[in-house]
């Protein structure tokens, strides 16, 4: 049984270009989560979103960034026109409700901006 | 706003010894509180929880303690063993999600 899986592992990027991180929750999870981690830092909440809808995207900065979970296949964080700032890991995480719920995390994806 | 703070950004303790990691918190909302233990290039992996009805939960060689009034708790580690050597993340949540973590505390556990 597939944990949280998230591609790619690692992803390098020159300022300027799309960044597309993919994750496919837990079977049977249908909410997603993803957090950023900078260098030397904690796990900072972007978004968490259930089967098409997205629920909470406090955590997200207001442009360049953009998340959806489509009715089929994985969630995906895009980030449009990257800066170096955008360099951080991204975890996506699932759980099978939103209530009380400990998270299962992806391996992340190392996003290098160049 | 950093909601969940974890003072201390490195400890180092013998084999066999305790290791106390701390984690203090500022939103009185938060009503679930869960330890991560995150190695190098994988994702963090859940450890413990404990919900704000309780004071104490305890797993194995891993108990979490739970002090309201001071908006604190911790993680004891009985004894430690070199495998405990990661970083472990605080984290807590109010309405089951948005989840907010530390930033973390680097264990090492000296042979």
């Amino acid at each position: 049984n597939a944990g949280v899986m998230q591609n790619p592992r690692h992803l390098v990027r020159r300022r300027g270009q799309e960044a597309r991180l993919r994750c496919s929750p837990m079977k049977g999870h249908s909410h997603v989560y993803w957090y950023r981690q900078l260098p030397e830092e904690g796990l900072k909440f972007m978004v968490y979103l259930q089967k098409e809808n997205i629920i909470d995207e406090s955590g997200m900065p207001k442009e360049r960034f953009s998340a959806e979970f489509p009715k089929e296949g994985p969630s995906i964080l895009r980030i449009q026109q990257v800066v170096r700032g955008d360099s951080a890991a991204y975890f996506c995480a699932s759980s099978p409700g939103s209530w009380g719920e400990k998270l299962f995390f992806g391996s992340g994806t190392q996003l290098s901006v160049l | 706003d950093q909601q969940v703070k974890q003072n201390s950004p490195s400890l180092s303790v013998q084999e066999g010894r305790i290791s106390i990691l701390n984690c203090d918190y500022t939103n009185s909302m938060f009503d679930y509180f869960l330890w991560y233990k995150k190695y190098p290039a994988e994702g963090p992996t859940f450890l413990i929880s404990i919900s704000s009805i309780k004071d104490k939960n305890e797993d194995g060689r891993f108990t979490v303690f739970l002090n309201k009034s001071a908006k604190h708790l911790s993680l004891h580690i009985v004894p430690s063993q070199p495998g405990d050597s990661a970083v472990y993340f605080c984290a807590a949540s109010a309405r089951g999600y948005d989840m907010r973590f530390g930033a973390g505390t680097r264990l090492t556990v000296k042979p």
